[in-house]
């Protein structure tokens, strides 16, 4: 069964390095999200990606923040100057183009912020 | 601010008992609606989607969805110590032809042999 992959699947930085999460959505899906979870937090909406532009992003996806589809089947998240808030789950989930809409989540990668 | 509700439990119900989950959510323009099992450390796995009101199974889980009372609940049959997780509903927010995934705290549910 296809499924959503992330690389790497623990990310350790220090404070105001540049970090870029990766992931390989379902091969026949057109929409991409990044959320996050901060340990004991909800899951909360990033950025949702279409067609090669940003559809939508959070007041959390600021200036900071940038996502990309480099090819044909990665979809990155980058930090460009990461701070300790920044420490999470970051999650990339895709689904289809039309409906059912369901959205299919990869297995996260954890990044550490120290 | 769109919210969805969720007791977050814990949720404790003895090994072959019914566990009832539920929800409520906030924005009345919802249309779809989704059940997560999150183990510990991992991420959110797709149990259970509805988009209309009433009930909808698939093998030990049904849904219920109650759009008027903006209610949504899992109930998980015959549980088994493996159901044991954190349960999130997430509420799809359509906005411009595009959706993002408002979730709940989510409910962890025990349980127990």
């Amino acid at each position: 069964e296809p499924e959503v992959t992330q690389t790497p699947s623990h990310q350790v930085t220090q404070m105001g390095q540049e970090v870029i999460l990766r992931c390989v959505p379902i091969s026949n899906h057109l929409y991409f999200y990044w959320y996050r979870q901060i340990l004991g937090q909800k899951v909360e909406f990033l950025v949702s990606f279409y067609n090669n532009e940003i559809s939508e992003k959070s007041e959390i996806f600021d200036d900071q923040f940038s996502v990309e589809r480099p090819d044909g089947s990665n979809f990155t998240l980058k930090i460009r100057s990461t701070k300790l808030e920044d420490s999470a789950m970051y999650f990339c989930a895709s689904r289809t183009g039309g409906p059912p809409s369901e959205q299919y989540f990869g297995p996260g990668t954890r990044l550490t912020v120290t | 601010q769109k919210e969805v509700e969720q007791n977050s439990g814990p949720l404790s119900v003895p090994e072959g008992a019914i566990a009832s989950l539920n929800c409520t959510y906030s924005d009345r323009g919802s249309q779809s609606f989704f059940w997560y099992r999150q183990y510990s450390g991992k991420s959110p796995e797709l149990i259970m989607s509805i988009y209309s009101n009433g009930d909808k199974e698939d093998g030990r889980f049904t849904a219920q969805l109650n759009k008027a009372s903006q209610y949504v609940s899992l109930l998980i049959r015959d549980s088994q110590p493996s159901d044991s997780a954190t349960y999130l509903c997430a509420v799809n927010l359509f906005s411009g032809g595009y959706n993002k995934l408002i979730f709940g705290a989510g409910t962890r549910l025990a349980v127990h042999p």
